[in-house]
């Protein structure tokens, strides 16, 4: 079975600041690991990916995260937030082999200009 | 990435009456999948539906309560069948993307609300 947890349902940050986003999983084999965000009354819209190779990756809109095996983690982050990021924010994984994801419950990110 | 839209966006339907959402995708993909989010809530696989054979449904939801159409490989239907408030969720399709790239790409979901 897999699993994704974002052990914060909310995190409020002043724009400007840095934007840190927790996520861990738990998965059989190799993950792959996804960064969703959705905004008020809209679908999910696809931010990155880890896949395999670098550690550190890079997606929409200046947001990067970090995945890191031997903590089981791939925090979402942004150095400079905007109010405009403000949404909520879901990740994901699957395991190589299977074309399931599995959403982790959720992160909702207020920026406070 | 794939341009899928949803119809309806949203609706508002009586207990015990059923609602079919379509969901259309601008080329051609093996794999359709249909989620439910729940006020407040993640998103949960219903089931995955390939074109030509039956859909493969997850622990928890059946056939009978969520028959699903896979007729080609641009358009999928999910019926919300026999509805309940219990129902009141949004609804949206997935569709993978490129072969091994491994992320899915969402519609923009549809709006149920059950009375």
């Amino acid at each position: 079975a897999q699993s994704v947890a974002q052990p914060e349902d909310q995190v409020n940050v002043a724009e400007g600041n840095p934007l840190t986003v927790k996520c861990t999983y738990s998965v059989s084999g190799n993950p792959y690991l996804f960064w969703y965000v959705q905004y008020p009354n809209r679908g999910l819209q696809f931010l990155l990916k880890y896949i395999t190779g670098d550690n550190l990756v890079k997606g929409s809109y200046g947001f990067e995260a970090e995945f890191n095996k031997s903590q089981t983690s791939f925090h979402l982050k942004k150095p400079s937030a905007l109010v405009s990021d403000s949404a909520l924010y879901f990740c994901a994984v699957r395991a190589t082999n299977d074309y399931k994801l599995s959403f982790g419950a959720g992160t909702t990110v207020t920026v406070r200009a | 990435s794939a341009v899928i839209s949803q119809k309806p966006s949203r609706d508002i339907c009586q207990r015990g009456t059923s609602l079919t959402i379509q969901c259309q995708v601008d080329s051609q993909v093996t794999m359709m999948f249909w989620y439910r989010q729940q006020p407040g809530q993640s998103l949960t696989l219903i089931a995955t539906a390939n074109q030509g054979s039956e859909a493969t449904y997850e622990s928890g939801f059946v056939i009978d309560k969520f028959p699903i159409s896979r007729p080609n490989l641009t358009f999928s239907t999910l019926t919300v069948s026999n509805m309940s408030p219990e129902d009141s969720s949004i609804y949206l399709c997935s569709v993978e993307g490129l072969a091994g790239a491994g992320e899915q790409f969402f519609g923009p979901g549809t709006r149920l609300t059950v009375l």
